[in-house]
């Protein structure tokens, strides 16, 4: 039974277009997250919402949209892609979030987006 | 510089020896420390997490936090090629995790 699902796993397409990537988890958390996973394997946070609302909302361009419809789900939608938005997207959910707490977060399998 | 920073390899060793990753960070409100693993074309999975200086074992990895140096290490032990990931580090205190690059680790049967 998987914990952290994404839609599509594979994403490739041409500059200029707009998609989007869905995101569901099954394990009640009430914490979402997107991150951006660039070649060199660096993993940066894009945006937190925490039972539906946006928490964290770091440097993105406001290409970058995140949906939350309800706490099981975060969607992200790019508009006008760039070449630059090539990467791998990884959603992952967690419990709690705040001080005190250990925010063990888990990860979806990321979507691979390639952007020609 | 980065918050956190971690070697990214990548690291070869044989079947057997003794790994050991680390991360240093600069940002005292750190208050607890993680080691994520992640496998080829994965996600990330945590592996082990600790909030205070010392030693944290479980099974063949060894997780060490040094707060007066800002110095994180993950030892692993009697490697095998399973082991074969990239391996990040994170540190959290508030509502975000800030993860290392991670270091690309390589167990040679």
């Amino acid at each position: 039974d998987t914990a952290v699902s994404q839609t599509p796993k594979y994403l490739v397409t041409q500059m200029g277009n707009d998609k989007s990537i869905k995101c569901e988890q099954n394990l009640g958390h009430d914490t979402m997250y997107w991150y951006k996973q660039d070649s060199k394997k660096f993993l940066k946070i894009m945006f937190s919402y925490n039972n539906k609302e946006l928490i964290i909302n770091e440097t993105v361009p406001n290409r970058f949209s995140p949906k939350s419809p309800d706490k099981a789900h975060l969607n992200l939608h790019i508009n006008s892609l760039e070449l630059g938005d090539s990467a791998v997207y990884f959603c992952a959910s967690s419990q709690v979030a705040g001080s005190g707490w250990v925010n063990e977060q888990f990860f979806g399998p990321g979507t691979r987006l390639t952007v020609l | 510089q980065k918050e956190v920073e971690q070697d990214p390899g990548p690291l070869s060793v044989p079947e057997g020896a003794i790994v050991s990753l680390n991360c240093t960070y600069s940002n005292s409100a750190f208050q607890y420390f993680m080691w994520y693993r992640q496998y080829s074309r994965k996600g990330p999975e945590l592996l082990m997490y600790t909030y205070s200086s010392g030693n944290k074992e479980d099974g063949r990895f060894t997780a060490q936090v040094d707060k007066s140096s800002k110095y994180i290490s993950l030892f692993i032990r009697d490697s095998q090629p399973s082991d074969s990931a990239t391996y990040l580090c994170a540190m959290g205190g508030n509502e975000k995790l800030t993860f290392g690059t991670g270091t690309r680790l390589t167990i040679i049967p």
